[in-house]
């Protein structure tokens, strides 16, 4: 099975960078995605990793580290849209094939 | 074009009402996908299909019956529903399941089911 943790809330700043992380226990690990979904909306991608190392998308990064079991999303310049929650999801195999879960998920408030 | 629609957006049904749900892309994805979504919570899986077949079942209930009509169609069928089963249904796709590094599930805008 899987076991995924991530911080329930997190607030910030205008203008601040943030760092979400996430961590995992998964068996075949086969990647793992972060997705944005604000209240009442449906989530929308933001990054996919199955690498270690960093990938940037404009004000988004993240990071995976598959040796600790570890990811965070970075998000820098801040802005009041960012307010929503963000989900981290891994993907691996188990006995009964494919799965895909996603984790608590972390609800980031951005203040003025 | 990365749009998944779902119809309708809300319903409101009796526990023994017959619904259902639809889902529909045209990216030419193979893979579909039935979430649920409770408030605070995130999306659990309930259904996979590829190919227009069911890869995946999690275990739920049979009140919820999916269909996958053609590669672009995803229904879930309600029938005699609890009202805890009141939530946001999501339907996704993707190019393929996952087998390659980079597919990545759309989502649709959800409907929002509540069962009196």
């Amino acid at each position: 099975g899987q076991n995924i943790d991530q911080p329930t809330e997190m607030t910030a700043t205008e203008g601040a960078i943030v760092q979400i992380n996430c961590t995992y226990q998964t068996s075949g690990f086969n990647g793992l995605f972060w997705y944005q979904q604000h209240a009442g909306e449906a989530p929308t991608f933001l990054s996919y990793n199955v690498l270690d190392g960093l990938e940037e998308k404009g004000r988004f990064s993240s990071f995976l580290s598959r040796s600790k079991g570890y990811s965070y999303l970075l998000l820098k310049e801040l802005q009041m849209k960012d307010s929503a929650s963000y989900l981290c999801a891994v993907r691996g195999f188990d006995n009964y094939g494919q799965n895909f879960v996603f984790g608590p998920g972390t609800r980031l408030s951005v203040l003025p | 074009d990365t749009e998944v629609t779902q119809t309708p957006k809300h319903l409101v049904m009796g526990m023994t009402n017959k619904k259902s749900l639809k889902c529909e892309q045209h990216m030419g994805h193979r893979a579909m996908y039935w979430y649920k979504q409770k408030a605070k919570k995130p999306p659990e899986l309930m259904f996979v299909y590829s190919y227009e077949k069911l890869s995946i079942n999690e275990s739920v209930p049979s009140r919820f019956s999916p269909e996958c009509p053609n590669s672009s169609l995803l229904n879930l069928h309600l029938h005699a529903l609890q009202p805890e089963d009141s939530a946001l249904y999501l339907c996704a796709s993707s190019q393929d399941l996952g087998l390659k590094s980079t597919d990545t599930q759309y989502f649709g805008p959800g409907t929002r089911l509540t069962v009196l």
